[in-house]
């Protein structure tokens, strides 16, 4: 069973829309939540989270996490065409193992 | 710096070949580990290692082998390579234990 899920799987947005992408967790000794970017080669970080209820923010990317209800948000505003890619969501959880939903897919049209 | 360098970028090979991919890094990172990424399954973790001499598996291990002689180089071998292994893989490490993971910019396999 998947250990991560990210919803929607794929999303299609016009310049300027808010995109909120949700992360869901199910693991035994949770450890840490990543975000990451993907777009044509290696994944890029964008935030790490451990503690519930704290905002990250890099300009116009946010993101939150609530360790109660197992998930993570991560949020784009005013989007732009460069925000189209895979983000990524990876829970660190037991002895080290580092689990990944299967991404949410953005496609930012102008 | 160079950080997670993988090679090589590319290689197609023949259903039963061997082939070994190649991760090194030059972070001092304890952590190594390899995953691949297939259309609509995200990134699966193959093997990862703790540090020298220590490895340990991950969700979809079968069919290969790796093993951790240095802090710097973490092996992937395929010894008979199959179709399913078509993937592109990523090589990542990290030097905190919670910390963030670094990729390598990935191997594209093909099997035929």
């Amino acid at each position: 069973e998947d250990k991560v899920v990210q919803s929607p799987l794929s999303l299609v947005v016009h310049e300027g829309d808010t995109v909120t992408l949700n992360c869901s967790y199910e693991v035994t000794n949770f450890r840490s939540l990543l975000w990451y970017k993907q777009e044509k080669k290696a994944p890029t970080f964008l935030f790490m989270l451990t503690s519930s209820g704290i905002e990250k923010k890099s300009g116009r990317l946010s993101s939150i996490l609530d360790k109660k209800e197992l998930f993570s948000i991560l949020n784009i505003t005013a989007t732009q065409t460069g925000d189209s890619a895979v983000y990524l969501c990876a829970v660190l959880y037991g002895n080290n193992r580092l689990a990944f939903g299967k991404g949410n897919q953005v496609v930012v049209i102008p | 710096n160079a950080g997670v360098t993988q090679t090589p970028k590319f290689q197609v090979l023949k259903t039963g070949q061997s082939m070994t991919l190649q991760c090194a890094q030059d972070m001092n990172h304890e952590y190594m580990s390899w995953y691949r990424q297939d259309p609509g399954m995200g990134l699966r973790l193959i093997h990862y290692s703790v540090g020298a001499g220590i490895t340990d598996q991950g969700e979809v291990p079968n069919g290969y082998n790796v093993s951790r002689s240095t802090t710097e180089d973490f092996p992937l071998r395929l010894l008979s390579a199959a179709p399913s292994q078509t993937s592109v893989y990523f090589c990542a490490s990290k030097g905190h234990p919670i910390g963030e993971l670094f990729f390598g910019e990935g191997s594209r396999l093909t099997v035929l």
